[in-house]
């Protein structure tokens, strides 16, 4: 069962917008959570992390915003480039065992695309 | 550094056949993760591995499928045989120790099982 949600697989977005991704999470024991940017043919790579500590991380153009409450998160990009066009990931971690806990739960992608 | 290296990057194969996928994770980093791309399940874990050592192989999703990491530098992933409902893009990704939360991902295998 998928703990990590990204219930919108693609959003097509104009230059110079803002481009919103959302991330729904079940796991209350997750806390840390990060966001992935995969390009055609490479792996993903790490694109902005936010501590469950916190409610909002901002990074440049980016900018996660984190609602424990309702176990949401949701990736700002202001403005947003053709360059930006990609999937993004959203990703969960949380440290209740010494095993599990370590590994990161991946949503299954949001495809953005950003034309001019 | 050279980041992770995966090898084959694309791999065609027959049902029924073995198959072998590769990676060299990043020197120093303790930990090595494979994970498997498909549209319907996104990026699921399969197995990890910390200092070489199993730790949950629960996401390995049947006896077909075996994963081993003989030393720091290399670790295999290996279907046998294999299946169409297998074709994925196949990732190994590597971390530094219990502190570092950001993966390091190959690029990928891209597999298909005809």
């Amino acid at each position: 069962d998928q703990q990590v949600k990204q219930n919108s697989p693609s959003l097509s977005v104009q230059e110079g917008r803002i481009s919103i991704l959302n991330c729904d999470y079940t796991n209350s024991m997750f806390d840390y959570f990060l966001w992935y940017k995969k390009y055609p043919a490479e792996g993903p790579t790490f694109l902005i992390s936010i501590s469950s500590i916190k409610d909002k991380n901002e990074d440049g153009r980016f900018t996660v915003f984190l609602n424990k409450s309702a176990k949401h998160l949701s990736l700002h990009i202001v403005p947003s480039q053709p360059g930006d066009s990609a999937v993004y990931f959203c990703a969960a971690s949380g440290v209740w065992d010494s095993n599990s806990g370590y590994a990161l739960n991946f949503g299954k992608g949001t495809s953005l695309l950003v034309t001019p | 550094d050279a980041g992770v290296i995966q090898s084959p990057r694309h791999e065609v194969t027959e049902m029924g056949q073995e198959v072998t996928l590769r990676c060299k994770p990043i020197s120093g980093h303790d930990y090595l993760f494979w994970y498997r791309q498909t549209m319907m399940r996104g990026l699921e874990l399969l197995i990890y591995f910390n200092n070489n050592v199993p730790i949950d192989d629960s996401g390995m999703p049947e006896d077909r499928f075996s994963a081993k990491m003989p030393n720091a530098s290399f670790s295999t992933l290996k279907i046998q045989p294999s299946e169409p409902r297998d074709s994925a893009v196949y990732f190994c990704a590597s971390r530094r120790d219990r502190g570092g939360e950001k993966l390091f991902f190959g690029s990928g295998t891209q597999l298909s099982v005809l």
